[in-house]
């Protein structure tokens, strides 16, 4: 089945671009809508933005003007840039994949979060 | 942007009861663009419903959605101890696409 797994530091400081990878593991990157979503602690869940498999992305417009995410379908990974931190990007970041079928979206699976603090 | 509003924030019941968790949009969704999630301690959200009453693969059939336009419920008909968590109903649809409701959680009384 197919699983995701993210990967990048755990501690960036203020004012410094955030790297976040994700690899998809036991299937294709080709299709889907391949997504990041975080958590700042004890929280909600926040959209952050998706990639397609093509190349075209969808950003949350809160974050719009901070974030980039692109793919690379050579090595099954999709990637995730995030600008001008403060303490409020402290958040868990999960990547997940998203559906598109009959006008429904969801996001299944899941990868298991990675926690990133912000702070100097 | 379309808000969505969980209510209650908290429901404390005990296995065997019954839970019913809403979800009320701001404006009306159409009915195949809400999904539900569970989430556990230390855990990733895991996909209940899709569509608004379609059950994901391996998902077991106390768990059930329904609902239309701005008002959506997922029912859990018998709550086993594992189904005390957190709950988020997701929509899909105008600017920003996607959104998630504040959570519910479900608590053991």
């Amino acid at each position: 089945q197919v699983q995701l797994q993210e990967s990048g530091p755990g501690l960036v400081k203020p004012s410094e671009t955030l790297s976040l990878s994700c690899t998809v593991s036991g299937g294709s990157i080709n299709s889907y809508y391949w997504s990041w979503i975080r958590q700042p602690p004890g929280r909600g869940l926040e959209w952050i933005g998706y990639i397609y498999y093509s190349g075209s992305t969808n950003y949350n417009p809160s974050l719009k003007s901070r974030v980039t995410i692109s793919v690379d379908t050579s090595k099954n990974q999709f990637s995730l840039k995030l600008s001008s931190l403060t303490a409020a990007d402290t958040a868990v970041y999960y990547c997940a994949r998203g559906s598109i079928w009959a006008g429904m979206f969801w996001f299944d699976p899941w990868g298991q979060g990675t926690l990133v603090t912000v702070s100097s | 942007e379309i808000v969505l509003t969980q209510s209650p924030g908290t429901l404390s019941l005990s296995p065997g009861e019954r839970a019913t968790l809403s979800c009320r949009a701001s404006q009306s969704v159409s009915s195949t663009n809400l999904a539900w999630y569970q989430q556990k301690p230390g855990q990733a959200p895991r996909l209940l419903i899709y569509g608004a009453s379609s059950r994901a693969t391996g998902i077991p059939d106390r768990f059930s959605g329904s609902g239309s336009g701005t008002d959506f419920t997922l029912t859990i008909s018998r709550l086993e101890p594992e189904d005390f968590a957190v709950y988020y109903c997701q929509q899909y649809g105008s600017s920003p696409p996607i959104t998630f409701g504040q959570g519910t959680r479900l608590e053991i009384k």
